[in-house]
């Protein structure tokens, strides 16, 4: 079976830096994917890492470390559009996506 | 086209309705998926459909009966519903296999109320 853990909430200031952690337990993992969800909305894809390291896609950067099992996503140059839930998902071998149990974020002003 | 379309938006029915929910994509992707997702929880897999067959069943109750007529579409049938099965029904495709940036795209969801 696979196990993810993520925090429930985080409140972060408009113009910050906010990282969301996730670890997660699984075999045969096969990628890490970190989903954004505005309230009654899709999941809309953010990253996916497969490799250790730093994926940068402009304001939102993932990053991996397959030794330990970690991920997170770093918010920068926080707007207040960016309050929703961040969900971090992981792929065991070819088997459907497992989605942890989702961060809210709230961007205060 | 990169999206995929889910009917309708919003549904309400009583527990003795029979109801379908529909889901369209044309992105070419094999794999479809049903997810159901409760308020303030995450998608949690109903079904998987590749190629068109059912692959994967989450034990879901028989009151939900999927239906894949195509590779374009994705339909769930709802009879006998309770209230607690209340929630966003969401509907994903991908490729068969997932690689690189693909990831999963999913529909805007089908708002059910049970009544």
């Amino acid at each position: 079976g696979q196990n993810i853990d993520q925090p429930t909430e985080m409140t972060a200031t408009e113009g910050a830096i906010v990282q969301i952690n996730c670890t997660y337990q699984t075999s045969g993992f096969n990628g890490l994917f970190w989903y954004q969800q505005h309230a009654g909305e899709a999941p809309t894809f953010l990253s996916y890492n497969v490799l250790d390291g730093l994926e940068e896609k402009g304001r939102f950067s993932s990053f991996l470390s397959r030794s330990k099992g970690y991920s997170y996503l770093l918010l920068k140059e926080l707007q207040m559009k960016d309050s929703a839930s961040y969900l971090c998902a992981a792929r065991s071998g070819n088997t459907p996506l497992v989605f942890g149990k989702g961060t809210r974020l709230s961007v205060i002003a | 086209d990169t999206e995929v379309t889910q009917t309708p938006k919003h549904l309400v029915m009583g527990m003795t309705n029979k109801k379908s929910l529909k889901c369209e994509q044309h992105m070419g992707h094999r794999a479809m998926y049903w997810y159901k997702q409760k308020a303030k929880k995450p998608p949690e897999l109903m079904f998987v459909y590749s190629y068109e067959k059912l692959s994967i069943n989450e034990s879901v109750p028989s009151r939900f009966s999927p239906e894949c007529p195509n590779s374009s579409l994705l339909n769930l049938h709802l009879h006998a519903l309770q209230p607690e099965d209340s929630a966003l029904y969401l509907c994903a495709s991908s490729q068969v296999r997932v690689t690189g940036v693909e990831g999963y795209t999913f529909g805007s969801g089908t708002r059910l109320t049970v009544v």
